[in-house]
């Protein structure tokens, strides 16, 4: 079975530096999907990053970006020039692909400061 | 474009009292995911369907959750009877299949908060 882990409970940073979130995971598949998902005190799960396993070049949208390292099964997550809407739990998550069901990790808080 | 719908956001109910949650999906998805939060468990997936047919509902806890998908816009998730375990946010989620560049991603809804007292 796929396993999702994330080592980190909580994780602090100062507005507009950088951090970085932790996840490995373990699956015998080969082609698989990775993403990160934000979930703020509304409680709402907002998708924040992807990465299809078959593809070398790391994921980035905006200010985040993944460092993807497939024989590792590593999967973190950067957040460049924290802000303060930022601050949320971060789940990490597999998929086996072909829109079969998520895996989560137990997550990270993290708390951005002034 | 409208995300996926759920209904009611909040809802308070007595032990023993019948519960239901909708979900409208993204239109064109045909995938829909019913998960659960709890504190002790985290998120799981209870039920998924693929066009409307029930894939793999492993998940579900026991006889007392039932789902349903009677269309491809459309799904509950029932409780009946409530109990008080069973306070947590459920979310409705859904994807489509496709190639491996586009689709394979999972839209949540903003979930039902269920407080069972």
């Amino acid at each position: 079975a796929q396993t999702v882990t994330q080592s980190q409970p909580e994780m602090s940073v100062q507005e507009a530096e950088t951090v970085t979130l932790s996840c490995t995971y373990d699956t015998s598949e080969s082609d698989y999907y990775l993403f990160w998902y934000k979930q703020p005190p509304s409680r709402q799960m907002i998708l924040v990053i992807r990465q299809e396993a078959y593809k070398q070049q790391n994921a980035t949208e905006n200010r985040f970006s993944v460092n993807f390292q497939k024989a590792a099964k590593s999967f973190s997550l950067k957040i460049s020039d924290s802000q303060l809407g930022d601050a949320a739990m971060y789940f990490c998550a597999y998929s086996r692909g072909t829109a079969s069901k998520l895996t989560f990790g137990t997550g990270t808080r993290l708390q951005v400061t002034l | 474009d409208a995300g996926v719908i759920q209904s009611p956001r909040h809802e308070v109910t007595e032990m023993g009292q019948e519960v239901t949650l909708r979900c409208k999906p993204i239109s064109g998805h045909d995938y829909l995911f019913w998960y659960r939060q709890t504190m002790m468990r985290g998120l799981e997936l209870l039920i998924y369907f693929n066009n409307n047919v029930p894939i793999d509902d492993s998940g579900m806890p026991e006889d007392r959750f039932s789902a349903k998908m009677p269309n491809a816009s459309f799904s509950t998730l029932k409780i009946q009877p409530s109990e008080p375990r069973d306070s947590a946010v459920y979310f409705c989620a859904s994807s489509f299949q496709a190639g491996k560049d586009v689709g394979n991603t999972i839209y949540f809804g903003e979930g039902s908060w269920l407080t069972v007292v």
